[in-house]
Order: structure tokens, then C-alpha cells, then sequence
């Protein structure tokens, strides 16, 4: 089944180490997504990709980066991480030329130490 | 500004009664509205969507939801619950600003808790 996959789907890392997390789709579409999501609340908006675009929302910090290498894979590297990151990250794909709705990762559940 | 609302935090249903869970919204122009339902520890699942056509909208596990344009809203429903409908349901709307490559503004969610 065409789906959208993250990896892992536990991440712990120390205060301040480097992480990456990473997002694949089988989907095939042109619009990937970075999004947040603490404790049952909404998921915020971190970046998005339409193609090889890459576009952050104003209020993403920039300690929040990203890397787009090809169609299927995104990335989500968070530089130096705070014990305010500790959050679910979730991947979500679509098409943009039309209002089909985003598809979702199961996400990956980061914890800070 | 565009915006969803969902006004209740939490809906209680007992099994086999019906289930309501409401979404408002505030966009300019014609709203493209979706429903999706997050279990623990997972991602969201797209429940159903309402582009135009038929106000009565069906989606995924017997869900419905009624688009109705001169109240601004549209309320998930199903007919009778069930305990594994308990989850965290999200409505959302897509911005229709420029350039904004299909961004979802999302409600706050509502915990559904359906009890035997």
C-alpha cells in the first residue's frame, strides 16, 4: 500500500546533541510537510516543500531545519535540541494542484534528557 | 483571518447512541473542510472531506458530517458509537490564502470517549 513512513518512531536524545528524523512516501507527491504536535493539541506547521520549494512558517525557530533530497525522503534536523522539543514530529504528504486531503506518518515521538 | 473552531474539548457518548462532535469555521470564499481522527501514539487519519456537491458528506468507519454554509459549520457525526470511535477528532480547513501550498488550519481537537 502507497503510505507515508517514519523513522524511528522513538528518538531519544541528550540537551543540545544533534537529531535527525527522517520521512519517506510511496505516495508520489509533490508536497511534503513538517509538523508539531504536543500533548493532544493541534500539530503546528513547521515548513513545508512544494517540489525542491522549501517554505518555513514565520514562527518556526531556527534551530528547526529540513532537507528535501528527492521526491520520496524529507528530513527534519533539529540542530540543537531544548526540553521544550520533546514533542510528537509528524510527516504528512499531498498533492497541491488539487484539495485531496493530506496523508500522515505515524510520527516519531522525540524525548530530550 | 481564516480559522476552525471546535468548541467542545470533550465529548462523552455511550455506546450505541449517536455522536456529534462540532467544527465551525471562518475562511473567506468556499471552504474545502476535513475531518480526521488521531489514536494514541499514531498519526491522523483522514476521515472525509467536503470540496462541494451534496451537503451530506460519508466518509471512513460510518462517519458523516453536515456542511451547512449560513451556520459556518461542519459537525462530524455517527449514527451509533462505538467504543473504538474514542480518539482525539481534528476539523480543519484548507488556507486558501496565496501560496500557501495546501496548508491545513486545524481546530483544537476534541477527545471523543465512547463508554460500554
Amino acid at each position: 500500500d502507497a503510505m507515508v513512513i517514519q523513522n524511528p518512531r522513538y528518538q531519544v536524545t541528550q540537551f543540545g546533541k544533534p537529531v535527525t528524523l527522517s520521512c519517506s512516501q510511496t505516495l508520489n507527491h509533490n508536497v511534503m510537510y513538517w509538523y508539531q504536535q504536543k500533548s493532544s493539541q493541534a500539530p503546528k506547521l513547521l515548513f513545508h516543500y512544494y517540489d525542491k520549494d522549501f517554505n518555513n512558517e514565520a514562527d518556526t525557530p531556527d534551530n528547526f531545519q529540513s532537507r528535501r533530497p528527492n521526491t520520496s525522503f524529507c528530513f527534519l534536523d533539529i540542530r540543537s535540541p531544548g526540553l521544550g522539543d520533546a514533542a510528537m514530529y509528524l510527516c504528512a504528504t499531498s498533492t497541491r494542484t488539487s484539495p485531496q486531503p493530506q496523508h500522515f506518518g505515524d510520527g516519531t515521538r522525540l524525548s530530550i534528557l | 483571518a481564516q480559522s476552525v473552531a471546535q468548541p467542545e474539548d470533550q465529548v462523552n457518548v455511550a455506546e450505541g447512541n449517536p455522536l456529534t462532535v462540532k467544527c465551525t469555521y471562518s475562511v473567506s470564499g468556499n471552504p474545502y473542510l476535513f475531518w480526521y481522527v488521531q489514536y494514541p501514539n499514531r498519526g491522523l487519519q483522514f476521515l472525509l472531506k467536503y470540496i462541494t456537491g451534496d451537503n451530506l458528506v460519508k466518509g471512513s468507519y460510518g462517519f458523516e458530517a453536515e456542511f451547512n454554509k449560513s451556520q459556518t459549520s461542519f459537525h462530524l457525526k455517527k449514527p451509533s458509537a462505538l467504543v473504538s470511535d474514542s480518539a482525539l477528532y481534528f476539523c480543519a480547513v484548507r488556507d486558501m490564502s496565496a501560496n500557501q501550498g495546501g496548508k491545513l488550519i486545524f481546530g483544537q481537537g476534541t477527545e471523543l470517549s465512547v463508554k460500554p
